[in-house]
């Protein structure tokens, strides 16, 4: 069954400090991959998209992503979070190319002290 | 642009009541897509419709219908609720012709309470 997977539900950093938030996803063949973002009181947002090319994929406010094939991985980073980082991220999947259904992992809540 | 817009914001019901969530775009994207949010259990696809004139069923689809109205519009129907479907609903919608990739848009969401 198609499954995405995150590894952490809360998370709590001080600013400054580096973010790594860990994604596995289960599907068969090829796939696109997505971080969304959900600050609070706000609906969800695209932080990055992964569909072809280079694995290491830039989003927005400094956030990166790695495609690891081999690992079935997609995790989210950030050398140094903010306070304004205090959201709920979710990592999606879809098939490729085109795929309508996206299936989204149960998501991780980060929380930045300032 | 308004995006996706959704309305209402906010509802209660009581068991057994029946109401509408209405969901429009502007972005004349072909897919448009409901989802619901419970804590813990990330977003979950209640039915999308790949296209005008078209719907099927996602993960939960028990206790609602949908309706894609037009290009534009798509509704989401519940005919008797329950306490169980309390919980936060998203509208979104995508054009997967656009590079073959599914990017959703979003609408603000439809808190709903099932007493």
């Amino acid at each position: 069954a198609q499954s995405v997977s995150q590894h952490n539900h809360h998370v709590i950093l001080s600013e400054a400090a580096s973010l790594e938030l860990g994604c596995n996803y289960s599907y068969g063949g090829t796939v696109n991959l997505f971080w969304y973002v959900q600050y609070p009181g706000q609906h969800l947002q695209l932080l990055l998209k992964y569909f072809s090319g280079d694995p290491l994929v830039k989003g927005i406010k400094g956030f990166e992503a790695e495609f690891i094939k081999s690992k079935f991985s997609f995790n989210l980073r950030k050398p140094s979070v903010q306070w304004s980082d205090t959201a709920e991220y979710f990592c999606a999947a879809s098939r490729a190319p085109g795929g309508f259904k996206t299936i989204f992992g149960a998501g991780t809540r980060l929380f930045v002290k300032a | 642009n308004a995006g996706v817009t959704q309305t209402p914001k906010f509802q209660v019901l009581k068991t057994g009541q029946s109401m509408t969530l209405q969901c429009a775009q502007d972005m004349n994207h072909n897919s448009m897509y409901w989802y619901r949010q419970d804590p813990g259990m990330g977003l979950r696809l209640i039915y999308y419709s790949a296209s005008e004139g078209t719907t099927d069923k996602g993960e939960v689809p028990n206790g609602y219908n949908v309706s894609r109205l037009n290009k534009r519009e798509f509704s989401l129907r519940l005919e008797s609720a329950a306490p169980s479907q309390t919980s936060v609903y998203f509208c979104a919608s995508s054009d997967p012709r656009d590079r073959g990739l599914n990017e959703q848009f979003f609408g603000p969401g439809t808190r709903l309470t099932v007493l």
